[in-house]
């Protein structure tokens, strides 16, 4: 199993909280990404993050903030929650690609967040 | 639009019998494809990848192929255990960006029943 780790595993929260998820690797990945996924639905990328202090858009658009201090740890923040915000939320990373590199993404074990 | 397509979108059957799930992609330029296992409430498990070059790829009862030409891959599950309730996702891999951007099927949920 990957050694990668998110917190907290569930929440259940009030519209206009502040919230933060935490995603931790201790692969020394490079990449890392935050997915969103509904029920029966395909994960949606959101977030991603090539190394330290650099972090992009991916395909769906997301009222969150991320930040990459450091290459464990890649959090997850969102100023003031949503109904709308309610999904389950997985971290993933990888390494740097290589030439003839697979680029498996490894998955944790995600969050499932719902706002009240 | 790169696109992975899955079919059925679930699928029961008994504990011991065979099965077999299918994606179709339209991702292009291709680089890998993954089965990827996703038991509920927990992230998803890779359980094979096929390059280009690839037919078939065994890892223990699970066997994926994949016909490259007509961008179709199976997975195939032999003697199902209850264990194997899951929902199984085709993740297709491009290798037109430095990301490693993956294109996620919606899954085939397969239950399976004592």
């Amino acid at each position: 199993e990957a050694d990668i780790y998110q917190t907290p595993r569930y929440l259940v929260i009030g519209t206009g909280k502040k919230i933060t998820l935490e995603c931790s690797q201790t692969m020394g990945h490079d990449k890392m990404y935050w997915y969103q996924q509904d029920p029966g639905m395909e994960l949606h990328l959101i977030h991603y993050s090539y190394g330290v202090n650099s972090t992009e858009k991916g395909d769906l658009s997301s009222e969150s903030t991320v930040s990459r201090i450091r290459t464990e740890h890649f959090p997850l923040t969102l100023e003031s929650a949503r109904p709308s915000h309610t999904s389950q939320y997985l971290c993933a990373s990888s390494e740097r690609s290589r030439a003839g590199a697979h680029n498996e993404q490894f998955f944790g074990p995600g969050t499932r967040l719902t706002v009240l | 639009k790169n696109q992975v397509e899955q079919s059925p979108q679930s699928l029961i059957i008994l504990e011991g019998k065979n099965c077999t799930l299918q994606c179709n992609y339209t991702v292009s330029p291709f680089s890998n494809l993954r089965w990827y296992k996703q038991d509920t409430g927990r992230g998803p498990v890779s359980l094979t990848i096929m390059t280009f070059s690839e037919n078939t790829k065994s890892n223990g009862r699970y066997t994926a192929t994949l016909d490259a030409d007509t961008k179709q891959s199976s997975l195939h599950i032999t003697a199902s255990q209850l264990s194997d309730s899951a929902s199984y996702i085709c993740v297709v891999s491009d290798r037109g960006s430095t990301l490693g951007r993956l294109y996620f099927g919606r899954g085939t949920q397969l239950t399976v029943w004592p």
